[in-house]
Protein backbone atom coordinates (compact mmCIF):
# COMPACT_ATOMS: atom_id res chain seq x y z
CA UNK A 1 0.00 0.00 0.00
CA UNK A 2 1.47 3.92 -0.75
CA UNK A 3 0.15 4.74 2.45
CA UNK A 4 -1.67 8.00 3.57
CA UNK A 5 -0.51 10.94 0.70
CA UNK A 6 -0.77 14.11 1.27
CA UNK A 7 0.18 17.48 -0.31
CA UNK A 8 1.74 19.93 -0.08
CA UNK A 9 4.39 18.81 2.14
CA UNK A 10 5.63 22.16 2.39
CA UNK A 11 3.21 25.86 2.10
CA UNK A 12 4.41 28.78 2.85
CA UNK A 13 2.08 31.85 1.81
CA UNK A 14 1.24 35.33 3.12
CA UNK A 15 -1.71 36.28 5.76
CA UNK A 16 -5.30 36.54 4.29
CA UNK A 17 -4.17 34.10 1.48
CA UNK A 18 -6.36 30.95 0.94
CA UNK A 19 -4.72 27.37 1.62
CA UNK A 20 -5.88 24.29 1.04
CA UNK A 21 -3.96 20.79 2.34
CA UNK A 22 -5.01 17.62 0.38
CA UNK A 23 -5.59 13.97 1.83
CA UNK A 24 -5.59 10.51 -0.11
CA UNK A 25 -6.34 7.67 2.24
CA UNK A 26 -5.36 4.31 2.20
CA UNK A 27 -8.03 2.54 0.07
CA UNK A 28 -10.26 0.58 1.77
CA UNK A 29 -9.74 3.05 5.10
CA UNK A 30 -13.67 4.31 6.20
CA UNK A 31 -12.12 6.71 8.24
CA UNK A 32 -10.45 10.04 7.82
CA UNK A 33 -8.82 12.33 10.46
CA UNK A 34 -7.42 16.03 9.89
CA UNK A 35 -5.16 16.83 13.01
CA UNK A 36 -2.99 19.94 13.41
CA UNK A 37 0.77 19.69 15.62
CA UNK A 38 2.05 22.40 17.02
CA UNK A 39 5.36 22.68 20.01
CA UNK A 40 2.31 24.65 21.98
CA UNK A 41 -0.37 22.42 21.75
CA UNK A 42 0.88 19.00 20.30
CA UNK A 43 -1.73 17.19 18.45
CA UNK A 44 -5.13 18.09 18.18
CA UNK A 45 -7.81 16.71 16.58
CA UNK A 46 -9.79 18.67 13.92
CA UNK A 47 -12.14 16.79 12.52
CA UNK A 48 -13.10 13.05 11.14
CA UNK A 49 -15.01 11.45 8.30
CA UNK A 50 -16.84 8.25 8.68
CA UNK A 51 -17.75 6.82 5.07
CA UNK A 52 -17.11 10.02 3.89
CA UNK A 53 -19.15 11.98 6.13
CA UNK A 54 -18.11 14.63 8.80
CA UNK A 55 -18.67 12.79 11.86
CA UNK A 56 -16.64 15.48 14.33
CA UNK A 57 -15.76 18.53 13.95
CA UNK A 58 -15.70 20.22 17.25
CA UNK A 59 -11.96 20.80 16.89
CA UNK A 60 -12.14 23.20 13.76
CA UNK A 61 -10.63 26.23 15.59
CA UNK A 62 -13.04 28.62 13.75
CA UNK A 63 -14.99 29.19 10.30
CA UNK A 64 -12.19 30.24 8.61
CA UNK A 65 -11.23 26.59 8.07
CA UNK A 66 -13.31 23.84 6.34
CA UNK A 67 -12.97 20.30 5.13
CA UNK A 68 -14.46 18.13 2.61
CA UNK A 69 -14.58 14.47 1.59
CA UNK A 70 -16.29 14.29 -1.75
CA UNK A 71 -15.07 10.78 -2.12
CA UNK A 72 -13.63 7.89 -0.07
CA UNK A 73 -10.19 8.37 -1.51
CA UNK A 74 -9.88 12.23 -1.38
CA UNK A 75 -9.97 14.70 1.45
CA UNK A 76 -8.96 18.83 1.40
CA UNK A 77 -8.66 21.08 4.54
CA UNK A 78 -8.83 24.77 3.40
CA UNK A 79 -8.42 27.75 5.43
CA UNK A 80 -9.52 30.86 4.37
CA UNK A 81 -8.35 33.95 4.84
CA UNK A 82 -5.22 32.29 6.70
CA UNK A 83 -3.41 33.97 9.77
CA UNK A 84 0.48 33.60 11.48
CA UNK A 85 -0.97 31.61 14.04
CA UNK A 86 -2.25 28.93 11.38
CA UNK A 87 1.41 27.79 11.25
CA UNK A 88 1.62 24.79 12.40
CA UNK A 89 1.99 20.83 10.91
CA UNK A 90 -1.33 19.61 9.43
CA UNK A 91 -1.54 15.79 9.48
CA UNK A 92 -3.85 13.94 8.14
CA UNK A 93 -4.40 9.78 9.34
CA UNK A 94 -7.16 7.31 8.22
CA UNK A 95 -8.61 3.64 9.61
CA UNK A 96 -10.61 1.46 8.92
CA UNK A 97 -13.72 0.07 11.20
CA UNK A 98 -13.76 -3.64 10.28
CA UNK A 99 -12.92 -6.06 12.05
CA UNK A 100 -13.97 -3.80 15.22
CA UNK A 101 -13.15 -0.22 15.59
CA UNK A 102 -9.75 -0.26 17.59
CA UNK A 103 -8.75 3.36 16.56
CA UNK A 104 -5.47 2.73 15.12
CA UNK A 105 -4.24 5.52 12.77
CA UNK A 106 -2.32 5.40 9.69
CA UNK A 107 -0.98 9.09 9.47
CA UNK A 108 0.92 10.83 6.14
CA UNK A 109 3.94 12.53 6.23
CA UNK A 110 2.11 15.93 7.23
CA UNK A 111 1.75 19.52 5.14
CA UNK A 112 4.00 21.88 7.17
CA UNK A 113 2.08 25.22 7.02
CA UNK A 114 4.06 28.70 7.31
CA UNK A 115 1.77 31.96 7.45
CA UNK A 116 3.92 35.34 7.11
CA UNK B 1 -11.28 18.81 31.79
CA UNK B 2 -9.80 15.76 30.29
CA UNK B 3 -5.71 15.88 30.31
CA UNK B 4 -3.03 13.39 29.47
CA UNK B 5 0.47 14.27 30.60
CA UNK B 6 4.21 12.69 29.08
CA UNK B 7 7.17 13.96 30.41
CA UNK B 8 7.94 17.35 28.51
CA UNK B 9 11.96 17.05 29.25
CA UNK B 10 13.78 14.44 27.08
CA UNK B 11 14.64 10.90 28.76
CA UNK B 12 18.57 10.15 27.72
CA UNK B 13 19.73 6.84 28.32
CA UNK B 14 22.11 4.72 27.66
CA UNK B 15 22.49 1.98 24.99
CA UNK B 16 21.18 -1.22 26.25
CA UNK B 17 19.37 0.09 28.93
CA UNK B 18 15.70 0.01 29.39
CA UNK B 19 13.77 3.23 28.88
CA UNK B 20 10.50 3.97 30.57
CA UNK B 21 7.78 6.57 29.35
CA UNK B 22 5.45 7.73 31.69
CA UNK B 23 1.48 8.58 30.50
CA UNK B 24 -1.19 9.81 32.97
CA UNK B 25 -4.54 10.92 32.38
CA UNK B 26 -7.08 12.53 33.86
CA UNK B 27 -10.80 12.80 33.93
CA UNK B 28 -10.64 9.90 31.04
CA UNK B 29 -11.74 6.65 31.03
CA UNK B 30 -10.46 4.82 28.26
CA UNK B 31 -11.53 1.37 26.64
CA UNK B 32 -7.70 1.39 24.53
CA UNK B 33 -4.45 3.27 25.21
CA UNK B 34 -2.34 3.57 22.28
CA UNK B 35 1.71 4.54 21.83
CA UNK B 36 2.73 5.90 18.70
CA UNK B 37 6.30 6.50 17.68
CA UNK B 38 7.01 10.24 15.48
CA UNK B 39 10.60 10.79 14.38
CA UNK B 40 11.41 14.39 13.18
CA UNK B 41 9.42 16.00 10.46
CA UNK B 42 7.67 12.63 10.45
CA UNK B 43 4.20 11.09 10.51
CA UNK B 44 3.26 9.17 13.93
CA UNK B 45 3.49 6.02 13.63
CA UNK B 46 1.09 2.99 15.83
CA UNK B 47 3.22 0.90 17.83
CA UNK B 48 0.98 -0.63 20.51
CA UNK B 49 -2.77 -1.03 21.22
CA UNK B 50 -3.58 -2.07 25.55
CA UNK B 51 -7.23 -2.24 25.83
CA UNK B 52 -8.85 -1.52 29.43
CA UNK B 53 -9.10 -5.28 30.35
CA UNK B 54 -5.32 -6.39 29.89
CA UNK B 55 -2.96 -5.40 32.30
CA UNK B 56 0.36 -5.73 29.84
CA UNK B 57 1.20 -5.93 26.28
CA UNK B 58 4.73 -6.91 24.58
CA UNK B 59 5.90 -6.71 21.19
CA UNK B 60 9.46 -7.39 20.46
CA UNK B 61 11.38 -5.11 22.69
CA UNK B 62 8.11 -3.06 23.30
CA UNK B 63 5.83 -3.44 26.73
CA UNK B 64 2.72 -1.41 27.70
CA UNK B 65 1.03 -1.48 30.86
CA UNK B 66 -2.33 0.04 31.52
CA UNK B 67 -3.19 0.83 35.51
CA UNK B 68 -7.02 2.14 34.83
CA UNK B 69 -6.87 2.56 38.25
CA UNK B 70 -3.77 4.95 38.71
CA UNK B 71 -4.95 6.49 35.46
CA UNK B 72 -1.45 5.09 34.01
CA UNK B 73 0.40 3.92 31.20
CA UNK B 74 4.00 2.78 31.21
CA UNK B 75 5.95 1.95 28.09
CA UNK B 76 8.81 0.09 28.14
CA UNK B 77 11.61 -0.23 25.72
CA UNK B 78 14.33 -3.00 26.52
CA UNK B 79 17.84 -3.14 24.80
CA UNK B 80 17.46 -0.05 23.88
CA UNK B 81 19.45 1.42 21.13
CA UNK B 82 20.28 4.94 19.21
CA UNK B 83 18.17 3.74 16.23
CA UNK B 84 15.15 3.96 19.36
CA UNK B 85 15.44 7.80 19.43
CA UNK B 86 12.50 9.55 18.71
CA UNK B 87 9.33 10.81 20.46
CA UNK B 88 6.77 8.74 21.81
CA UNK B 89 3.12 9.58 21.77
CA UNK B 90 0.60 8.36 24.14
CA UNK B 91 -3.32 7.92 22.85
CA UNK B 92 -6.18 7.00 25.29
CA UNK B 93 -9.09 6.04 23.36
CA UNK B 94 -12.44 7.36 24.89
CA UNK B 95 -16.22 7.64 24.11
CA UNK B 96 -18.16 5.22 21.88
CA UNK B 97 -16.12 6.14 18.73
CA UNK B 98 -12.62 5.51 20.34
CA UNK B 99 -10.78 8.52 18.64
CA UNK B 100 -7.22 8.39 20.09
CA UNK B 101 -6.84 11.89 21.92
CA UNK B 102 -2.80 12.46 21.77
CA UNK B 103 -0.50 13.30 24.96
CA UNK B 104 2.25 16.17 23.07
CA UNK B 105 4.71 12.81 23.68
CA UNK B 106 8.00 12.29 25.25
CA UNK B 107 11.75 12.62 23.67
CA UNK B 108 13.99 9.56 24.29
CA UNK B 109 17.63 9.59 23.14
CA UNK B 110 19.22 6.92 23.21
CA UNK B 111 23.30 7.04 23.64
CA UNK B 112 25.48 4.90 22.23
Amino acid sequence: DAGVIQSPRHEVTEMGQEVTLRCKPISGHDYLFWYRQTMMRGLELLIYFNNNVPIDDSGMPEDRFSAKMPNASFSTLKIQPSEPRDSAVYFCASSSGRGGYTGELFFGEGSRLTVL
Amino acid sequence: SQKIEQNSEALNIQEGKTATLTCNYTNYSPAYLQWYRQDPGRGPVFLLLIRENEKEKRKERLKVTFDTTLKQSLFHITASQPADSATYLCAPCIGGSYIPTFGRGTSLIVHP
